[in-house]
């Protein structure tokens, strides 16, 4: 089936440790979007790829870091420097404006 | 900067109510305006979408959506919600053309009561 895969779903980390979100897509998308959900506040807008080995930041992008080495593959690093990373992670591809969601991963710092 | 704002967070209705949520976006340039929903456990999913022509939009599930652009609102609506309506739905906005990040609304959480 096509779609987004997002890996992991639950995720727990400690302080001071960086951890990183996997999202591949097998939909032939040329963009790729990291959005961050928290109550209240809506999709803020993390990093975002238009093509492969570009990429730019978001509204939020401090603390965060992406690559793009593949078309598929778009994962987000969530570095210690990160002050509030407990949130929900949703990876998204498309163009046009149009997207496409994963499931998202939920990170919680302990 | 672009922004988008729904007025309501949170809406209570009983069963066959009628739905209005309100979506206004500040960008004087041409737009294109989508509204996701989010049910209970599942990921996000496009609702409708408008990028020209009849600003009368219709989507999936009985909902529709007016583009008034001299208010530069798109409100989403629904003559009658059902129990399984319930989900948390956002309005977004675009650039017109290429690749441009979408920018989202808050939200509104709708919570239909049998």
């Amino acid at each position: 089936d096509g779609g987004i895969t997002q890996s992991p779903k639950y995720l727990f980390r400690k302080e001071g440790q960086n951890v990183t979100l996997s999202c591949e897509q097998n939909l032939n998308h040329d963009a790729m979007y990291w959005y961050r959900q928290d109550p209240g506040q809506g999709l803020r807008l993390i990093y975002y790829s238009q093509i492969v080995n570009d990429f730019q930041k978001g509204d939020i992008a401090e603390g965060y870091s992406v690559s793009r080495e593949k078309k598929e593959s778009f994962p987000l690093t969530v570095t210690s420097a990160q002050k509030n990373p407990t949130a929900f992670y949703l990876c998204a591809s498309g163009g046009s404006g149009e997207l496409f969601f994963g499931e998202g991963s939920r990170l919680t710092v302990l | 900067a672009q922004s988008v704002s729904q007025h309501n967070h949170h809406v209570i209705l009983s069963e066959a109510a009628s739905l209005e949520l309100g979506c206004n976006y500040s960008y004087g340039g041409t737009v294109n305006l989508f509204w996701y929903v989010q049910y209970p456990g599942q990921h996000l999913q496009l609702l409708l979408k408008y990028f020209s022509g009849d600003p009368l939009v219709k989507g999936i599930k009985g909902f529709e959506a007016e583009f008034i652009k001299s208010k530069f609102s798109f409100n989403l609506r629904k003559p009658s919600v059902q129990w399984s309506d319930t989900a948390e739905y956002f309005c977004a906005v675009t650039l017109s053309g290429g690749y441009n990040k979408l920018i989202f609304g808050a939200g509104t959480r709708l919570a239909v009561h049998p």
